[in-house]
């Protein structure tokens, strides 16, 4: 991808149980921001979280960010069948606000 | 208005015609953005426009020519693609202001070159 890797690739779950997705990126960042597609559909934001934050909540999700690590993870708790979907961090850059690139990706399977 | 409205939504070419991808927003974004995706891949960025005029070009092949007639509309020409060009092609705006630059994508084009 143009800035960093999403791991695992693919994570399939039961109804109810916490997925867990991580992010690395290479470049210093102004923000870290994660996205969700429905297969074949637009990005939708989820949540941002600023370089000198280090965790923030939004409903079911939490997020994490280590800058020295230049890393972020996204949990989704209680998961739903709902939240089937494939799942991106992106970086918006320290000096070009406007540059944004995207991990690459991992698709959650949420079984009912 | 919270909506990013691209069209067409499918479009299949072939490799001498010319065609354009439409996008619009009425939510007085300033920023717009066009990202090419393959399956199974990540969103990459082309192009941005930041107040009308072109920010950001990632070196996108000239078959790819950009255009904001306004603050309100992105274009994006295509003339001599590729069949390696077929892609979701998605357009993006955000708010303006320093800090608030989430995006907010259109549902997409998906493109066939023939």
């Amino acid at each position: 991808s143009q800035q960093g890797e999403e791991d695992p690739q693919a994570l399939s779950i039961q109804e109810g149980e916490n997925a867990t997705m991580n992010c690395s990126y290479k470049t210093s960042i102004n923000n870290l921001q994660w996205y969700r597609q429905n297969s074949g559909r637009g990005l939708v934001h989820l949540i941002l979280i600023r370089s000198n934050e280090r965790e923030k909540h939004s409903g079911r999700l939490r997020v994490t960010l280590d800058t020295s690590k230049k890393s972020s993870s996204l949990l989704i708790t209680a998961s739903r069948a709902a939240d089937t979907a494939s799942y991106f961090c992106a970086t918006g850059g320290l000096y070009n606000f406007n540059k944004f690139y995207f991990g690459s990706g991992t698709k959650l399977n949420v079984k009912p | 208005d919270t909506e990013v409205t691209q069209t067409p939504k499918h479009l299949v070419m072939g490799m001498t015609n010319k065609k354009s991808l439409k996008c619009e927003q009425h939510m007085g974004h300033r920023a717009m953005y066009w990202y090419k995706q393959k399956a199974k891949k990540p969103p990459e960025l082309m192009f941005v426009y930041s107040y009308e005029k072109l920010s950001i070009n990632e070196s996108v092949p000239s078959r790819f020519s950009p255009e904001c007639p306004n603050s309100s509309l992105l274009n994006l020409h295509l003339h001599a693609l590729q069949p390696e060009d077929s892609a979701l092609y998605l357009c993006a705006s955000s708010p303006p202001g320093r800090g608030n630059e989430k995006l907010f994508f259109g549902s997409g084009t998906q493109l066939s070159v023939l």
